[in-house]
């Protein structure tokens, strides 16, 4: 069993609409929580950083953690067709990061 | 603000030869890492460097090795190329080796290995 589980999608959904992304994991000693965006052909980029369990806002961004439940969430608010990359779940206990394989999300105007 | 630096972009190789995949950062950052991105594999650490002079495996070190030239660089070279090596290849680097600082990728290398 992966540490980090991420369903690959494709997700698609229209211009405006709230997207709901999600990973489980299995290792409970992961203590920092991260999601990445990648675009086609680039290296990915961080979005949202977390420690504790909860939520954080960034503008339409909100990420969101669960320890007990080993489950992490990033929701993107009003979506635009600029949102449209591959998201990653990352998380770690201290030095590697673990990722999760990358939901594909597609947002259509 | 160059951040990771990664050459070549692009690389095609035939089975059996070697190549060495560069990388540098100049953002002072002590650890630096590898990691090879296959569709529907997601991201793998092949190798990491918590520190300049150090060097450890990854999930996926087979048949390949790095070297920390020093702070800024980190390369990695495949010795004797097998098709299964044909993947994207990131290189990454981080402040403090700790989960609580930004990682930052470079660009990448596509490469294929015929």
């Amino acid at each position: 069993q992966k540490e980090v589980e991420q369903d690959p999608g494709p997700l698609s959904v229209p211009e405006g609409a709230i997207v709901s992304l999600n990973c489980t994991y299995s290792n409970s000693a992961f203590q920092y929580f991260m999601w990445y965006r990648q675009y086609s052909r680039k290296g990915p980029e961080l979005l949202m950083y977390t420690y504790s369990s909860g939520n954080k806002e960034d503008g339409r961004f909100t990420a969101q953690v669960d320890k007990s439940s080993k489950y992490i969430s990033l929701f993107i608010r009003d979506s635009q067709p600029s949102d449209s990359a591959t998201y990653l779940c990352a998380m770690t206990t201290g030095y590697a990061l673990n990722f999760g394989k990358g939901t594909s999300l597609l947002v259509t105007p | 603000n160059a951040g990771v630096t990664q050459t070549p972009k692009f690389q095609v190789l035939k089975t059996g030869q070697s190549m060495t995949l560069q990388c540098a950062q100049d953002m002072n950052h002590n650890s630096m890492y590898w990691y090879r991105q296959d569709p529907g594999m997601g991201l793998r650490l092949i190798y990491y460097s918590a520190s300049e002079g150090t060097t450890d495996k990854g999930e996926v070190p087979n048949g390949y090795n790095v070297s920390r030239l020093n702070k800024r660089e980190f390369s990695l070279r495949l010795e004797s190329a097998a098709p299964s090596q044909t993947s994207v290849y990131f290189c990454a680097s981080i402040k403090g080796g700790t989960g609580e600082e930004k990682l930052f990728f470079g660009s990448g290398t596509q490469l294929s290995v015929l």
